[in-house]
């Protein structure tokens, strides 16, 4: 079974930093690009990064690019996502997702319960 | 990026009845659309992909359409666990962005 378990979300103070991480499980993590979206307060979702299987390759969503970094550790199974210069409009529960063939469709199957990340003075 | 803009925000529809959802690409994502189902305080779940193919386990009353850029998410006859907000999102291009979602509420 896919488990996607998300932690280190915080109260931040803006212009703070904070680094989130998913440690996943069931599934060959190192085949497997992972990807973030997070949803701000009663708003859509956005698609914040995504990484390769062998972490080569890395895109970002332009409301972050420059400020966050996604990064994976394959011999731990743990997706991170490095934040800094937080933003009061950072605020958002963060999701890591996954699709459920690597080389399938690029939709995401399997997704985290989420973690809440609050940037407020 | 790719704005995906979605119609309408709220829709308000009586169990039993169609609900209809749309979907709309600035620019051309060919077939790589995904419909996500998502209640309060739970992670979305994928419905549909490559815009008309049903997710592992979703109920035939689920059915997507279109290509390009419209897109159109169908439940044929809604069940009270149908009622939360859908999402589309496109993956034909970096970003893969989202819709900003329709909220289905019982009429």
């Amino acid at each position: 079974e896919v488990q996607l378990l998300e932690s280190g979300g915080d109260l931040v103070q803006p212009g703070g930093s904070l680094r989130l991480s998913c440690a996943a499980s069931g599934f060959t993590f190192s085949s497997y690009a992972m990807t973030w979206v997070r949803q701000a307060p009663a708003k859509g979702l956005e698609w914040v990064s995504v990484i390769s299987g062998s972490g080569v390759t890395t895109y970002y969503g332009d409301s972050v690019k420059g400020r966050f970094t996604i990064s994976r550790d394959n011999s731990k199974n743990t997706l991170y996502l490095q934040m800094s210069s937080l933003r009061v409009e950072d605020t958002a529960v963060y999701y890591c997702a996954t699709r459920s063939t690597p080389t399938g469709p690029r939709c995401l199957d399997y997704w985290g319960q989420g973690i809440l990340v609050t940037v407020s003075s | 990026e790719i704005v995906m803009t979605q119609s309408p925000a709220t829709l308000s529809v009586s169990p039993g009845e169609r609900a209809t959802l749309s979907c709309r690409a600035s620019q051309s994502v060919s077939s790589n659309l995904a419909w996500y189902q998502q209640k309060p305080g739970q992670a979305p779940r994928l419905l549909i992909y490559g815009a008309s193919t049903r997710a592992t386990g979703i109920p035939a009353r689920f059915s997507g359409s279109g290509s390009g850029t419209e897109f159109t998410l169908t439940i044929s006859s809604l069940q009270s666990e149908d009622f939360a907000v859908y999402s589309c999102q496109q993956y034909n291009g970096w970003p893969h962005t989202f819709g900003q979602g329709t909220k289905l509420e019982i009429k």
